[in-house]
């Protein structure tokens, strides 16, 4: 089955820098990237999702960008804010509509004023 | 616009005692996923019902069972309840019919064992 590879598992920046997670995937029949956004106590929540036939994609101050080849996959936070400190998950799977998500691990991301 | 429903949002049981969780996916989602959550993990699948049929089934012990209704709600049942089954519960659905593979949340439900 499909193992899916996140780091790092802790990340601390300075408002206004940029922040970086990367993961990695097993299984090649994996074509659909989200990344989700978990706050203290709530549910997660999609920021942004990329599929196989495309290598990037940007939303405001975020972006993902994906390497099929090498079955990695990463996401950007540029001009980073205290709000944007919370867990960060990345996931993978087939794509059609029942296939369920393997999470990552998760990276906490803390943003210092 | 209506989210995931999941009820009760905190629960808590003694040690083999039996929990039911709810979930309401949002309205025309026919697929219902649900997670576990352990303090600091990621969430682990534990089973999916697409049209009231099973249609996944990962890491779920067999003391749990899981069900989707008429109305596509769908419940979890938990028994003989161990400490190591505190964690916070997820429910997610989606809709075949949009094809894009996005599972949407619920704020899941909290269950301590004591």
């Amino acid at each position: 089955g499909e193992n899916v590879e996140q780091h790092p598992s802790t990340l601390s920046v300075q408002e206004g820098d940029s922040a970086v997670i990367k993961c990695t995937y097993s299984d090649s029949a994996s074509n659909y990237f989200p990344w989700y956004k978990q706050e203290l106590g709530k549910g997660p929540q999609l920021i942004i999702d990329i599929r196989s036939n495309v290598g990037e994609k940007k939303d405001q101050r975020i972006a993902v960008t994906l390497n099929k080849t090498a079955k990695h996959f990463s996401l950007h936070i540029t001009e980073t804010q205290p709000e944007d400190s919370a867990v960060y998950f990345c996931a993978a799977s087939k794509g059609y509509n029942t296939d369920k998500l393997i999470f990552g691990t998760g990276t906490r991301l803390q943003v210092f004023p | 616009a209506a989210g995931v429903i999941q009820s009760p949002r905190h629960l808590i049981k003694e040690k083999r005692e039996t929990a039911t969780l709810k979930c309401y996916p949002i309205p025309r989602h026919d697929t219902v996923y649900w997670y576990q959550q352990g303090p600091g993990q990621d969430p682990q699948f534990l089973i999916s019902f697409y049209e009231k049929m099973q249609s996944d089934k990962g890491s779920i012990p067999d003391r749990f069972s899981a069900q989707q209704f008429s109305d596509y709600h769908s419940e979890l049942n938990m028994s003989s309840l161990e400490l190591g089954d505190s964690a916070l519960y997820f429910c997610a659905s989606s809709a075949l019919a949009l094809n894009t593979g996005e599972l949407f949340f619920g704020e899941g439900s909290r269950l301590t064992v004591l």
